[in-house]
């Protein structure tokens, strides 16, 4: 079965400083993985996608995010938070020829103080 | 361009009754999901249809049913409400992609509150 763990529920940082999202899953096979982020009475939206190739992906509003296959970790990044940034930040992982059926974590509440 | 178009935004219904929610996917997209986010969770698959069949289903009971138009528009029908069903349910379109690198486009969601 495919799990999707987010070990914080919550990330505090200082505006200008760099953030990480910590995100770890467990699925047979190749995963396909996601970062999507939800702001309040908003659906998600998506903001980047490792399929394969380069461990390092980019993504919208400057964030990035590095697949490692040996500690199953997919976490997420900016060089520098904006106050903008905070919202609710949700990991997904589907299984690759699986079709479209993703499992989500529980999601990281970001703050980022001004 | 449209992005995923979900009515209501929000309901209140009675414990026992019945709920259809509605979803118009986002124009060119063929495939319709659905999700329930519980408050405090990440949302849980519930199931997906493509060529107006059910496709794929989550861990959800039979009480819940949808429905996917010629249009490719949808329908989650939800019967015999619990307490438990409140929730924000979140519909996700996309193109047929069995390889499911894509991801999804997701509309804002209708918020069911079962009392």
């Amino acid at each position: 079965a495919q799990s999707v763990a987010q070990p914080e529920d919550q990330v505090n940082v200082a505006e200008g400083n760099p953030l990480t999202v910590k995100c770890t899953y467990s699925v047979s096979g190749n995963p396909y993985l996601f970062w999507y982020v939800q702001y309040p009475n908003r659906g998600l939206q998506f903001l980047l996608k490792y399929i394969t190739g380069d461990n390092l992906v980019k993504g919208s509003y400057g964030f990035e995010a590095e697949f490692n296959k040996s500690q199953t970790s997919f976490h997420l990044k900016k060089p520098s938070a904006l106050v903008s940034d905070s919202a609710l930040y949700f990991c997904a992982v589907s299984r690759v020829n699986y079709g479209q059926n993703f499992v989500f974590g529980p999601g990281t509440r970001l703050s980022v103080l001004p | 361009d449209a992005g995923v178009t979900q009515s209501p935004t929000h309901l209140i219904k009675t414990r026992g009754q019945q709920v259809t929610l509605r979803c118009s996917p986002k124009s060119g997209h063929d495939t319709v999901s659905w999700y329930q986010q519980a408050l405090g969770q990440g949302p849980q698959f519930i199931f997906q249809y493509y060529e107006e069949e059910e496709r794929q289903r989550g861990n959800f009971p039979d009480r819940f049913s949808g429905h996917q138009f010629p249009n490719y528009s949808s329908e989650l029908n939800v019967n015999a409400l619990l307490l438990g069903d409140s929730a924000l349910y979140l519909c996700a379109s996309s193109l047929r992609d069995p390889g499911q690198t894509a991801g999804y486009t997701f509309g804002s969601g209708t918020r069911l509150t079962v009392v």
